[in-house]
């Protein structure tokens, strides 16, 4: 079974710093897949930035970046230039590989980021 | 259409009570999950559908008991719930592949439950 970890229950940051989220995940798969997923308050949950373990290059999505070490079995996420809407729960998950069908996610704990004007 | 909708958007009901939840995707998904999530906890996988087909049951209580009528469709009946089983339950989709790719799953705004 795969376990997600994220250490920073919350974590606070003035507007347009650069805040770096913590995740560490346990599993014994070689191939896998790694997500970052944003939940407003009172909003739905939508997907920040992915990851496929298979690459080395890091992810990145206009603001956000990931800092993606297989070895350690860390995903790290940096919000650049942060924004008061990036105020939000992130949630990391991990899912194996499908080959046909179909998986849940294993979701971390989460981090509740909180931006200041 | 890449949007995955919920109804209710919120349901209170008693013990003895019989609903159910919907959730409907026209994204050409072949894959629909249910999650439910507890108040400042992840969300946690429930049921997983793959082609029209329950595939995987996370030991989920039978008081609930999910339905997958056609391929845009996914309901979750409830009967006899229990206060602890308040909640928000989430509904999902992807894509199904059939070697490697990123199921990416969509997520609905959910419905918020609430079992007096």
């Amino acid at each position: 079974a795969q376990t997600v970890t994220q250490s920073q229950p919350e974590m606070s940051v003035q507007e347009a710093e650069t805040v770096t989220l913590s995740c560490t995940y346990d599993t014994s798969e070689n191939n896998y897949y790694l997500f970052w997923y944003k939940q407003p308050p009172s909003r739905q949950m939508i997907l920040v930035i992915r990851q496929e373990a298979y690459k080395q290059q890091n992810a990145t999505e206009n603001r956000f970046s990931v800092n993606f070490q297989k070895a350690a079995k860390s995903f790290s996420l940096k919000i650049s230039d942060s924004q008061l809407g990036d105020t939000a729960m992130y949630f990391c998950a991990f899912m194996k590989p499908q080959g046909g069908g179909a998986d849940g996610l294993t979701f971390g704990k989460g981090t509740h980021l909180i931006i200041q004007p | 259409d890449t949007e995955v909708t919920q109804t209710p958007k919120h349901l209170v009901m008693g013990m003895t009570n019989k609903k159910s939840l919907k959730c409907e995707q026209h994204m050409g998904h072949r894959a629909m999950y249910w999650y439910k999530q507890k108040a400042k906890k992840p969300p946690e996988l429930m049921f997983v559908y793959s082609y029209e087909k329950l595939s995987i049951n996370e030991s989920v209580p039978s008081r609930f008991s999910p339905e997958c009528p056609n391929s845009s469709l996914l309901n979750l009946h409830l009967h006899a719930l229990q206060p602890e089983d308040s909640a928000l339950y989430l509904c999902a989709s992807s894509q199904v592949f059939l070697a490697g790719g990123i199921n990416e799953q969509f997520f609905g705004p959910g419905t918020r439950l609430t079992v007096l």
